[in-house]
């Protein structure tokens, strides 16, 4: 899993309630990434961040919410807002995202949410 | 929206045999990218390859591009029970300054001893 740690590793919620899952990294990466990952669908991305105080919507950002105040830190929202938040999340750091020929992604081990 | 289609979708093989996987993917790209996935843990990168490359090769793992075909494929010799994962095909585009990784659905493999 590299130089990247997410927590807790399961979690629990219940409905209509936020709740803030962590990713930090020591690689000295500038990009991270959020994904989501359902049986059967693969990786789905969230939301990325290319460099500090910088962060773009993926492809399902609907009902997440991420902030980038530090390098090593990338933590994800997930509000009340979203409609099926149970799920696999994963978080990824890379040297880069913009530019860079060799961008392979670095993951986390990954936060199991289930919501009761 | 799905770039990499992985096929087939499940790979069950004895221990000692070669596992082939394939991927295509729809528009250009300028790598392409195998990851493993150990059952409930995140993704490990295996190897890159690029659109101007044709063939890679990192221990056990080999790796075929074929851009005319917009194909890839990942041939894993001399299996070992310890090989037993999902496999992801990545595709990188870029779009001006930026680059997106998109992933495939993944082939479950499971290598019998």
């Amino acid at each position: 899993d590299g130089g990247i740690t997410q927590s807790p590793k399961y979690l629990f919620r219940k409905e209509g309630q936020n709740v803030t899952l962590s990713c930090e990294q020591n690689l000295n990466h500038d990009a991270m990434y959020w994904y989501r990952q359902d049986p059967g669908q693969g990786l789905r991305l969230i939301y990325y961040s290319q460099i500090v105080n910088d962060f773009q919507k993926g492809d399902i950002a609907e009902g997440y919410s991420v902030s980038r105040e530090k390098k090593e830190s990338f933590p994800l929202t997930v509000t009340s807002a979203q409609k099926n938040p149970t799920a696999f999340y994963l978080c990824a750091s890379s040297i880069g995202a913009g530019g860079i020929r060799r961008n392979e992604q670095f993951f986390g081990p990954g936060t199991r949410l289930t919501v009761l | 929206s799905q770039q990499g289609e992985e096929d087939p979708q499940a790979l069950s093989i004895q221990e000692g045999e070669n596992a082939t996987m394939n991927c295509s993917y729809k528009t250009s790209i300028n790598n392409l990218q195998w990851y493993r996935q150990n059952s409930g843990r995140g993704l490990v990168h295996l190897i890159l390859i690029r659109s101007n490359e044709r063939e890679k090769h990192s221990g056990r793992l080999r790796v075929t591009l074929d851009t005319s075909k917009k194909s890839s494929s990942l041939l894993i010799t001399a299996s070992r029970a310890a090989d037993t994962a999902s496999y992801f095909c990545a595709t990188t585009t870029f779009t001006g300054a930026n680059s997106k990784l998109t992933f495939g659905k993944g082939i479950t493999l499971s290598v019998r001893p």
